[in-house]
């Protein structure tokens, strides 16, 4: 368990609809990250939050969004939904700043497999 | 717009230490490297990173270049369990937002 949680593990819907993914980041994490990862394919970057603030956005679709909430938690949104959006979704998050080094390590949750018939 | 290059895959018999290079010709004075790597849609796990000097840990040892422009992370006995995809990434500064690129396909044999 890496202390990342993400759900629902997994998610099965229809083309045109709209789902949500949620994600717990690690206790004292600020940072939030979400990336996509397509069948056989590496990971995409779609968007970063940190403390409640969008820090940096990869390539998200319109059709998508994502925000922070005062606990932490993130949710992300995927609407009108097609068939090319079937893939793992992955949270990660990080301290980000808070470590002396100034690196910034991320911590990945197990994945939210989302397909979309 | 990739900022590190790494073959697309590599094979290493079991025990022996396998080699990962990484090329990061662009990368800044403020920029780490970081190397994660994921075992079949698990999520990504983080191995090690580092900014100048040569680093080890429990799992890997990182190699820097002196003019930081190439890396390689070593595994030192790799097993059947290290198969994966490995990642080497470049990020920091005012670039916080960690960019994974195709990786290296690892495939340990017995």
């Amino acid at each position: 368990d890496s202390g990342v949680t993400q759900t629902p593990k997994h998610l099965i819907t229809a083309t045109g609809q709209r789902v949500t993914l949620r994600c717990s980041p690690r206790s004292g994490d600020l940072s939030v990250y979400w990336y996509q990862q397509s069948l056989d394919q590496g990971l995409q970057f779609l968007i970063q939050y940190y403390n409640g603030e969008e820090r940096a956005k990869g390539n998200i679709l319109e059709r998508f969004s994502a925000q922070q909430f005062p606990d932490l938690h993130s949710e992300l949104n995927l609407s009108s939904l097609e068939l090319g959006d079937s893939a793992l979704y992955f949270c990660a998050s990080s301290v980000e700043g808070g470590g002396i080094s100034g690196a910034n390590v991320l911590t990945f949750g197990a994945g939210s497999r989302l397909t979309v018939l | 717009d990739a900022k590190t290059t790494q073959p697309t895959s590599m094979d290493c018999a079991e025990g022996r230490a396998a080699n990962l290079p990484c090329n990061h010709s662009t990368i800044s004075g403020n920029e780490y490297v970081y190397w994660y790597r994921q075992i079949h849609s698990q999520g990504p796990q983080y191995i090690i990173h580092g900014l100048k000097n040569n680093e080890t840990n429990e799992m890997a040892s990182l190699i820097i270049t002196e003019d930081r422009k190439s890396s390689t992370l070593i595994l030192p006995h790799a097993t059947l369990r290290d198969t994966a995809v490995y990642y080497c990434i470049v990020c920091g500064g005012n670039n916080n937002d960690m960019r994974f690129g195709a990786g290296t396909r690892l495939t340990v044999k017995p």
